[in-house]
């Protein structure tokens, strides 16, 4: 299978904890997108990678979370000091270069719940 | 805040009627798309259209796009059951920045 891939699918943590997210990206796709969706919404943007360069990032993110892109192939997404409002599922997407914006592959998402 | 409203909330329908959902927005755009979440296959995208397109198929797909009014309709053809999903739609922000902005969706279930 050669689309996106999330691990873990689900991660169930106490208030308090750190967790961390993987995402494995279409390995010809430069671009990479987070995302975290919560029950009858629809995704919110968090952070945006071309390569290994984070671009944007959105202004409602708190500083808990963070997100790396070494080598601009996987990506993690952190958060520290989970809270019960971090439930969600956060989901990876990832697309080729265009001019403008472009067709994105998602992944299958990972499911939080924070207890 | 999310930039995409779509309109109806949730629509159910008997196998083989069309369905049509709508899609607002507030600010200019590129490009306007279409994504279809179903628990099976996560989100899928269906089709982009352009700002300067009006008009465009794909299947049993067809979306309209009218920037005057800032809005986009999607009809679905000869329903199927496995069309049941919701369905969103996700526009740029008109700037040459990569962000997506996202409505709550539409709730879409066939009946057989």
């Amino acid at each position: 299978d050669t689309g996106v891939s999330q691990d873990p699918r689900h991660k169930i943590t106490k208030r308090g904890q750190n967790v961390t997210f993987r995402c494995d990206p279409i390995s010809e796709h430069n671009r990479l997108y987070w995302y975290r969706q919560t029950l009858g919404q629809g995704p919110e943007f968090l952070t945006y990678f071309q390569n290994e360069a984070q671009l944007e990032k959105s202004r409602l993110l708190s500083d808990r979370f963070s997100a790396e892109r070494p080598k601009g192939s996987f990506s993690t997404l952190e958060i520290q000091r989970t809270e019960q409002g971090d439930s969600a599922m956060y989901l990876c997407a990832s697309s080729l270069r265009g001019l403008v914006s472009d067709e994105q592959y998602f992944g299958p998402g990972t499911r939080l719940t924070v207890t | 805040s999310q930039q995409g409203e779509e309109d109806p909330q949730a629509l159910s329908i008997q196998e083989g009627e069309n369905a049509t959902m709508n899609c607002s927005y507030k600010t200019s755009i590129n490009n306007l798309q279409w994504y279809r979440q179903n628990s099976g296959r996560g989100l899928v995208h269906l089709i982009l259209i352009r700002s300067n397109e009006r008009e465009k198929h794909s299947g049993r797909l067809r979306v309209t796009l009218d920037t005057s009014k800032k809005s986009s309709s999607l009809l679905i053809t000869a329903s199927r059951a496995a069309d049941t999903a919701s369905y969103f739609c996700a526009t740029d922000a008109g700037e040459s920045n990569y962000q997506l902005i996202w409505g709550a969706g539409t709730k879409l279930i066939i009946k057989p």
